[in-house]
C-alpha cells in the first residue's frame, strides 16, 4: 500500500510570497496532521484534520493555515513568508482522529526555504 | 502536556541491546506512552506503545515501570538500521485527538 506523499519535496521562496503544500494521505486515511520541524524548535504540531474540518491547532500565527478535501488530501498554506519559516513540513495520516491505536504515518516532508 | 525527559545522546556496538530511557514524572492516568523514531532525512515513524503493561511487538519492547513514571525502550539486538533520534511521547487519550507533542529525543548512534 502506497505511504504518505508530500508534493514538492523541495520548495525556495523568497520573504513576503506564499506557499502552498500538498499531502496525500494513505489510501482509507481520513485524519491528517501537519508538523514544522526546526532545528531551533524541533517537532511542532501545526494542525489536524478529519473529515474536512479542523480538529486541533498548534500555537502557530494566522499565516499558517489548511484544508482537507473530500478525498482526505490535504493542503497547507503559509502566506507573507518570512526567514523563520525555513523549515521542513511534515504531515502525516491515521486511520481516524484520535484513539489509542491511531499509530500516526508521516511522509518524507517539504523542505521550505525562504530567502 | 505531561512532559518528558530523554538523554540527548547513547551509543550502542551492531548487534548489542539498547535501552533508551524516558522519564515522565507528570504522567497522568490517561496518558499512553509512545514512542516513535526518526531515521535520517526522512519523517517519524512509529515504533511501540503502552498503557501500563510492558509491550513488544517486532521493532522494540517497551518497559513501563510500576509507578509509569519512566519507561524503557529496549532494542534487543541494535543494528546500523537503527541509528535515529528516538522520542518518547506521551499521549492523553482520547483527549488531544491526533496531536504528537515531541521533546527533543535521544539521538542513538550505533557502531560496528
Amino acid at each position: 500500500k502506497a505511504g504518505v506523499t508530500q508534493t514538492p519535496r523541495y520548495l525556495i521562496k523568497t520573504r513576503g510570497q506564499q506557499v502552498t503544500l500538498s499531502c496525500s494521505p494513505i489510501s482509507g486515511h481520513r485524519s491528517v496532521s501537519w508538523y514544522q520541524q526546526t532545528p531551533g524548535q524541533g517537532l511542532q504540531f501545526l494542525f489536524e484534520y478529519f473529515s474536512e474540518t479542523q480538529r486541533n491547532k498548534g500555537n502557530f500565527p494566522g499565516r499558517f493555515s489548511g484544508r482537507q478535501f473530500s478525498n482526505s488530501r490535504s493542503e497547507m498554506n503559509v502566506s507573507t513568508l518570512e526567514l523563520g519559516d525555513s523549515a521542513l513540513y511534515l504531515c502525516a495520516s491515521t486511520r481516524t482522529s484520535g484513539g489509542q491505536y491511531n499509530e500516526q504515518f508521516f511522509g518524507p516532508g517539504t523542505r521550505l526555504t525562504v530567502l | 502536556d505531561a512532559k518528558t525527559t530523554q538523554p540527548n545522546s547513547m551509543e550502542s556496538n551492531e548487534e548489542e541491546p539498547v535501552h533508551l530511557p524516558c522519564n515522565h514524572s507528570t504522567i497522568s492516568g490517561t496518558d499512553y506512552i509512545h514512542w516513535y523514531r526518526q531515521l535520517p532525512s526522512q519523517g517519524p515513524e512509529y515504533v511501540i506503545h503502552g498503557l501500563t503493561s510492558n509491550v513488544n511487538n517486532r521493532m522494540a519492547s517497551l518497559a513501563i515501570a510500576e509507578d509509569r513514571k519512566s519507561s524503557t525502550l529496549i532494542l534487543h539486538r541494535a543494528t546500523l538500521r537503527d541509528a535515529a533520534v528516538y522520542y518518547c511521547i506521551l499521549r492523553d487519550y482520547p483527549g488531544t485527538a491526533s496531536k504528537l507533542t515531541f521533546g527533543t529525543g535521544t539521538r542513538l548512534q550505533v557502531t560496528l
